[in-house]
């Protein structure tokens, strides 16, 4: 089955500095996944995602790096705010027509100004 | 254009009671997920349904939940005789029909329910 998991449970960064937070997932026929941020009491928020037959995906302030060999992904995120501070998930969806997500259990993100 | 509305954020019952959650996709939306989340973990899929239909209930447990979808309405997570571990944050998603094309899920605010 599906799962998929964070390296780190916490994150802690300056105001500015860049931010870099890791997820692997151990099924090789997900083909779709998405990071999302969670601020306290609300729900995920979508920010980025990237298809399988990708490899790095930008937005803005945000890129994602898929690595399908070794199956990890990260979320950069460049000069990173006050107002980044918040829960990260990496989720992951897995068979064709299945569209159900995995997630990961999350990383939370500290700015320190 | 409003954002998946979950009622009520917050919910209180007492073990045994009957706890209903609802969610109103975003408009045009036929896809509807529901979730569940811990405290400090991530979410579980429960169930995936279209108007009318269950898809997926792989991660329904499968006594005391059921979920529906009609026609018309919001879609109804219920919970027959709670216990004290059903107490979490359910969160509700929806996304678009694109066909067999996966897209992102637009996530609601959740319901919190508290079992005492």
């Amino acid at each position: 089955g599906e799962s998929v998991g964070l390296h780190l449970p916490t994150l802690s960064v300056q105001e500015g500095d860049n931010s870099i937070i890791n997820c692997a997932y151990s099924n090789s026929a997900s083909d779709y996944f998405i990071w999302y941020k969670q601020e306290s009491g609300k729900g995920p928020q979508f920010i980025i995602d990237i298809r399988s037959n990708m490899d790095k995906r930008q937005g803005q302030r945000v890129t994602v790096l898929l690595n399908k060999t070794v199956k990890h992904l990260s979320l950069q995120i460049a000069a990173t705010q006050p107002g980044d501070s918040a829960v990260y998930f990496c989720a992951a969806m897995g068979d064709t027509g299945r569209r159900a997500l995995t997630f990961g259990s999350g990383t939370r993100l500290q700015v320190q100004p | 254009n409003a954002g998946v509305m979950q009622n009520p954020r917050h919910l209180v019952r007492r073990r045994g009671q009957e706890a209903r959650l609802r969610c109103s996709p975003m408009k045009g939306h036929s896809h509807v997920y529901w979730y569940r989340q811990l405290p400090e973990e991530g979410l579980k899929f429960m169930v995936y349904l279209q108007k009318e239909n269950i898809i997926d209930e792989s991660g329904m447990p499968k006594e005391r939940f059921s979920a529906e979808f009609p026609k018309e309405g919001p879609s109804i997570l219920r919970i027959q005789q709670v216990v004290r571990g059903d107490s979490a944050a359910y969160f509700c998603a929806s996304s678009p029909d694109r066909g067999r094309v996966n897209t992102e899920a637009f996530f609601g605010q959740g319901t919190r329910l508290t079992v005492v």
